[in-house]
């Protein structure tokens, strides 16, 4: 059974550092893409780009890049979003995804991580 | 950024068919296929249609898509309760380096 399970709700102050965590399981790592998407309270998705284990080949959305960052631990099968100093309008719920192969579709879905950035 | 444009709301009563749209661009719907995912409140969106019209396991055979074009439709026979959700169609976008989606239509089975 494929699953993605995600790391905890997080409190953060601005200007702080941050990383989220999207452990898989039930297919190999390597193999797909992995899509971060976030959705601010009450309002729609948004892509953040992909990420491929395999060889760390990271696409970014432009109005991300430089921002956030991909990353991964093959041995743990687990993909990582990090930022380096958050910002009030970072908060949303962050979710991991595994992308299929053939036609982009996002097939299994995290739980999703609350990100709270508050002074 | 630019979203595919979808309804905000729609509604039907049970029993009924009910069609959310979709629309896009060339460099989007008109290049690639269109998703839809359903989010029920306070989870994950979950993959509905992929493909333009095809099913995961799962997926009862009420629920269609089609595309046409730079639009597509979802659509839902013999609405249900628990039908209602937030609906989200995608698609890829080279320029976003990742799914383009509406901005969600949000169901309500009267």
């Amino acid at each position: 059974e494929v699953q993605l399970v995600q790391s905890g709700a997080e409190v953060k102050e601005p200007g702080e550092s941050l990383r989220i965590s999207c452990k898989v399981s039930g297919y190999t790592f390597d193999n797909h893409f992995i899509a971060w998407v976030r959705q601010v309270s009450g309002k729609g998705l948004e892509s953040l780009g992909i990420f491929l284990p395999a060889d760390f080949d990271s696409k970014y959305n432009p109005s991300f890049r430089g921002h956030v960052t991909f990353s991964a631990d093959r041995s743990s099968s687990t993909a990582f979003l990090q930022w380096s100093s958050l910002q009030a309008s970072d908060t949303a719920v962050y979710y991991c995804a595994r992308q299929d192969h053939g036609g982009h579709h996002l097939d299994f879905w995290g739980q999703g991580t609350l990100v709270t950035v508050s002074p | 950024q630019s979203m595919l444009t979808q309804p905000p709301s729609a509604s039907g009563s049970p029993g009924q068919r009910v069609t959310i749209s979709c629309s896009g661009a060339n460099s989007n719907i008109g290049s690639n296929s269109v998703n839809w995912y359903r989010q029920l409140p306070g989870t994950a969106p979950k993959l509905l249609i992929y493909l333009d019209n095809r099913r995961p396991s799962g997926v009862p055979d009420r629920f269609s898509g089609s595309k046409s074009g730079i639009s597509a439709s979802l659509a839902i026979s013999a609405l249900q309760s628990e039908d209602e959700a937030d609906y989200y169609c995608a698609a890829w976008s080279d320029a976003l380096n990742g799914q383009v989606f509406g901005g969600g239509t949000k169901l309500t089975v009267l």
